[in-house]
């Protein structure tokens, strides 16, 4: 165990759903992560969030919405998904806000978008 | 540009073994880091080095820095079952934005037993 963790670990969802990924980590970080791992490719940094403020959005369309309400808690609001968003989506915290060199990981929520 | 490339993209070897993983990258970086996946599972990190460090231990895994030729070696000595991962490099660059990793597309390790 990390400390981090993720809700749901499985989803499969429609394009026309809405759905939320929720992470929460119990290391008392203040800066969070969200990743996306497809097959056969490099993770990809989506957002980051530090002290609760947006300081990264890495060009990721607007079906995305992430939400972080406290330093613990991380949301990534689904919307009108396509095929190719189906991915393993980890969420990920750090220490010592954006200078923090070791990122903690969740488990990941495995995303199926049919 | 693509940060953090590993070679090989598998490797299977037999329990006992040692197995060493190669990393390349492209910028200037603070530190590298090497990190483990299980099958669709979150990441784990094993073990970070500086840019001003050369090599580092922890238990049985051995990293190598090569700065001047941006490129970083994992050496897992005596190789369990359980070591089967996929292990990621990850660097922090020092041109961009601190928080930011960059990650590799991994290496897969397969050790038999």
């Amino acid at each position: 165990e990390t400390g981090v963790t993720q809700t749901p670990r499985h989803l499969v969802m429609g394009m026309t759903n809405k759905k939320s990924l929720k992470c929460e980590q119990h290391l008392g970080h203040n800066a969070m992560y969200w990743y996306k791992q497809s097959a056969k490719k490099p993770l990809e940094l989506m957002f980051v969030y530090s002290l609760e403020e947006r300081v990264e959005n890495n060009s990721v369309p607007s079906r995305f919405s992430p939400e972080c309400p406290n330093s613990s808690h991380l949301f990534l609001h689904l919307h009108t998904l396509q095929p190719e968003d189906s991915a393993l989506y980890l969420c990920a915290s750090s220490d010592r806000g954006l200078a923090g060199e070791t990122q903690y990981f969740g488990p990941g929520t495995r995303l199926l978008v049919l | 540009s693509q940060q953090g490339e590993e070679d090989p993209q598998a490797l299977s070897i037999q329990e006992g073994e040692n197995a060493t993983m190669n990393c390349s990258y492209k910028t200037s970086i603070n530190n590298l880091q090497w990190y483990r996946q299980n099958s669709g599972r979150g990441l784990v990190h094993l073990i970070l080095i500086r840019s001003n460090e050369r090599e580092k231990h922890s238990g049985r895994l051995r990293v190598t820095l090569d700065t001047s030729k941006k490129s970083s070696s994992l050496l897992i000595t005596a190789s369990r079952a359980a070591d089967t991962a996929s292990y990621f490099c990850a660097t922090k660059s020092r041109e961009d934005s601190s928080y930011k990793l960059i990650f590799g597309s991994g290496t897969r390790l397969l050790v038999r037993p």
